[in-house]
């Protein structure tokens, strides 16, 4: 059972480069987000998604875009990078009536 | 905007003691959620605890829910080395069901 699938797992990006971060659940979960985790913020919560075909801005949305394929796949877009976006990226989805939140293994990603 | 205040931050002990991690918030939450999560993993899923005032025991993790629904706490009995990671809570409210994290308590445990 492989769970939350994030790719890639390492990045270095160019400030100004463009880039999708990509999550797939097989547990047929509704529920999906995307958080990021900086040293000493614990997970900020950038973009969530409670459905297929819905998706709704979190606590810090700017400069990120977001797509809910289907209902496996949440995918994030850095459109233009900034160094500032430099973080480990988590994506996660939670099953309908559970609060239970099931992690990827994250994305770390660095802009120079 | 943190909701949830953990307290400490950073926690070094040796082997065998005990510890307390603290969560707290002016904010009612529904349900409240302790995750560990070790280097280079996600968060992991400890516990749950939705009742003020519940007590729920994981071998020799502890965690309390206040009776207000506004703050938890985790107390580990005689520390070991395997339990070395960063833990997080985090906050449910309503019908929201998305979880708001606190910052989390990096806690190293010494042989």
């Amino acid at each position: 059972n492989a769970g939350v699938t994030q790719t890639p797992k390492f990045q270095v990006l160019k400030t100004g480069q463009s880039m999708t971060l990509q999550c797939a659940q097989d547990m047929n979960h509704n529920s999906m987000y995307w958080y990021r985790q900086d040293p000493g913020m614990g997970l900020r919560l950038i973009y969530y998604s409670a459905s297929e075909g819905t998706t709704d801005k979190g606590e810090v949305p700017n400069g990120y875009n977001v797509s809910r394929l289907n209902k496996r796949e949440f995918s994030l877009r850095l459109e233009s990078a900034a160094p500032s976006q430099t973080s480990v990226y988590f994506c996660a989805s939670r099953p309908s009536g559970g609060t239970e939140a099931f992690f990827g293994q994250g994305t770390r990603l660095t802009v120079v | 905007t943190q909701l949830l205040e953990q307290s400490p931050q950073f926690l070094s002990i040796q082997e065998g003691e005990n510890l307390t991690v603290y969560c707290n918030s002016s904010s009612v939450f529904s349900s409240l959620q302790w995750y560990r999560q070790e280097p280079g993993e996600g968060p992991v899923l400890l516990v749950t605890v939705v009742t003020g005032g519940e007590v729920k025991k994981l071998k020799r993790l502890t965690f309390q829910f206040g009776d207000a629904r506004k703050d938890s706490s985790l107390h580990i009995t005689a520390a070991q080395p395997g339990d070395t990671g960063l833990y997080l809570c985090a906050g449910v409210s309503g019908g929201s069901y998305i979880p708001t994290f606190g910052r989390g308590t990096s806690l190293i445990v010494h042989p």
